[in-house]
């Protein structure tokens, strides 16, 4: 039983399209993320989400917009895709927002912008 | 701010030996340390943290690390490397935005 899921797990689109990628996670936490991680395997904080309230918003583009319908999910939506976006999208969660709890990551989704 | 430097991007070590992966961080608050290992193509995965107390920690598969705070340094060690434990290995910390903040990652590659 997958503690946290992301659909898809690879993505191939064209750029100007629009694309979501879902994330579920049914460990009970209360706070999730969104990570992206780039071709040198740079992982950076995108979003975070506690009790469904937006606590992380770091500076990206805002073509990207989270969505969290409640505290098992948080959805990431991406507007007219770049080439820059091509990346691997790693979601997470955590029991609490201490800064202290351990994160669990989900396996990832490989987007590619043609 | 704080910051992550991992030291070294390649580890290449042989099967059976000990290897020590460098981590150096930069905060100007107490933080809290974290390793994380990721297998191809996988997510990432917590080996050990360290939030307070011992300096010396233990963490899964047989890793350790150990808190310097006056030389700033988390650094992972395992005594005896197995061809399983190829992967990158990153450093985190988190402080007072409680956020983490990786390093660039360590690919260790054990060799038969």
């Amino acid at each position: 039983d997958t503690a946290v899921s992301q659909t898809p797990k690879y993505l191939v689109t064209q750029m100007g399209n629009d694309k979501s990628i879902k994330c579920e996670q049914n460990l009970g936490h209360d706070t999730m993320y969104w990570y992206k991680q780039d071709s040198k395997k740079f992982l950076k904080i995108m979003f975070s989400y506690n009790n469904k309230e937006l606590i992380i918003n770091e500076t990206v583009p805002n073509r990207f917009s989270p969505k969290s319908p409640d505290k098992a999910h948080l959805n990431l939506h991406i507007n007219s895709l770049e080439l820059g976006d091509s990346a691997v999208y790693f979601c997470a969660s955590s029991q609490g927002w201490t800064g202290g709890d351990e994160q669990y990551f989900g396996p990832g989704t490989r987007l590619t912008v043609t | 701010a704080q910051s992550v430097t991992q030291l070294d991007s390649q580890v290449p070590v042989f099967e059976e030996a000990p290897v020590e992966l460098r981590c150096n961080y930069s905060s100007s608050v107490s933080v809290y340390l974290f390793w994380y290992v990721q297998y191809p193509n996988q997510g990432l995965q917590l080996l050990l943290k360290y939030l307070s107390g011992s300096t010396l920690v233990k963490g899964i598969n047989g890793f350790e690390a150990e808190f310097n705070k006056s030389q700033t340094s988390f650094h992972l060690r395992k005594p005896s490397v197995h061809i399983s434990d190829t992967a990158e290995y990153f450093c985190a910390v988190s402080g007072s935005a409680r956020q983490l903040t990786f390093g660039s990652g360590t690919q260790l590659t054990v060799l038969p």
